[in-house]
Parts: structure tokens; sequence; C-alpha cells
């Protein structure tokens, strides 16, 4: 069955970068983009970017732009997203989801990565 | 003005219905766009419930119960999620989503408890 996993919990100061990742497994990784969505506590869902496995395209949110990056290796099924100068209000859960390109039927969900900004 | 407005919250009793508003934001018409809708239950992720264009463009998620439906207001430019014969596992947080701008764009999400 198709399971995206993910890193553990991070705890990260003001000003430094985290790297999440997110590891494909059950079908062919190169074939569906990869999105990355957060959620602050108590909060909303907020969708950061996307990822074309099979090209390494790119697509961020405008907020994003400039403090994320989001990368993949193929050879071992696994997405990537580092998001640089973090502050306080960057803490959040930050899941990984597949879709096919241009469709918002995010079916499938990696478990979630929390990140806790704090000095 | 946000792209997507949910109202915060929603209550209604077992067995009944309820009908969840995303209403988008002045300027753009909800005709033109593909609504997608999730279920967030307490430490989980969100599941996907279905996509509502129209009544011949739409599709439920795999194994989402068909009490779930989508539809639209065109009149109140608001997309619609209707949950019928509540249940008291429906008790959950529902974002809408669109696509808007190159951006995938969610409501603030709807807090519906059945009580």
């Amino acid at each position: 069955q198709v399971q995206l996993v993910q890193s553990g919990a991070e705890v990260k100061k003001p000003g430094a970068s985290v790297k999440v990742s997110c590891k494909a497994s059950g079908y062919t990784f190169t074939t569906y983009d990869i999105n990355w969505v957060r959620q602050a506590t108590g909060q909303g869902l907020e969708w950061m970017g996307w990822m074309n496995p099979n090209s390494g395209d790119t697509g961020y949110a405008q907020k994003f732009q400039g403090r994320l990056t989001m990368t993949r290796d193929t050879s071992i099924s696994t997405a990537y997203m580092e998001l640089s100068s973090l502050r306080s209000e960057d803490s959040a859960v930050y899941y990984c989801a597949r879709n096919v390109r241009n469709s918002g039927d995010f079916v499938s969900w990696g478990q979630g990565t929390l990140v806790t900004v704090s000095s | 003005q946000a792209v997507l407005t949910q109202p915060s919250s929603l209550s209604a009793s077992p067995g009944a219905s309820a009908s969840l508003t995303c209403t988008l934001r002045s300027g753009i018409n909800v005709g033109t766009y593909n609504i997608y809708w999730y279920q967030q239950k307490p430490g989980s992720p969100p599941q996907y419930l279905l996509r509502y264009k129209s009544d011949s463009d739409k599709q439920q998620g795999s194994g989402v119960p068909s009490r779930f439906s989508g539809s639209k207001a065109a009149s109140a430019n608001a997309g619609i999620l209707l949950i019928s014969g509540l249940q008291s596992e429906d008790e959950a947080d529902y974002y809408c989503m669109i696509w808007h701008s190159n951006t995938w764009v969610f409501g603030g999400g709807t807090k519906l408890t059945v009580l």
C-alpha cells in the first residue's frame, strides 16, 4: 500500500534551518508530485509548495520564496523539504502529501513532522 | 480578504444534515473552480473527501461514504459540503481548497460538532 513516512520531530533555534524527509513506498516515486503542507498548533492548513520527483521541478507559495527548498533522491524514493531562517511562527506540523499533477486530491499523506522553533 | 472563507464552527445533531460553506473572495468565480474538501480529526493528517466542479464533473474519494457530497451556490459564490445522516464520527475539522494563482489555497476550516 502507498505510504509516506516522514522523519522525526525537530527542535531548532531561530535563524536555523530544518530539513524534513518524506520516504515514499508502495508506488513509483517519480509518477506523482509531492506537496508540503503545514499546520501550526490549533490553526488551519497552509500549502507550501510542490515538487515533481521526476524532473525536480518545483513551485513554491510566494510566502516561502527564498526560504524554502524542495529536493529529492530518487534512488531512495525520498523527498525533502528544507526551510531556512526559521522563526517562531514556523513552529508547526509539516506534512508531505502525494497528488497527481494539477489535481488537488491529496489522497496520501505522511504522518506529519513537528518542528519547534524556540530559543 | 481571504481567498476562501469558511465559518469557524458548526453544530448539528446526529442523523441530521450539515451544510458546510466555502465562500470565494469577490472577483473569484466559484463556477470556474474545482472545490476540494478534506476532513481532519485531531492528531491525524487530513483525509481527502471529494472534488466538486459541477454535477457532471465531480469525484468522490475512495471509500468516502455517499453521505458526503459537494455542490455549489452560485448566488453566494460558494462551494458546499453536505453531510447527511450525521454520525458522531463525522465530528472533525473540514477544509476546502482550490487552485488559485498557481497556489493551492485552503480555507480556514470549519469545526463540526455533532451533538
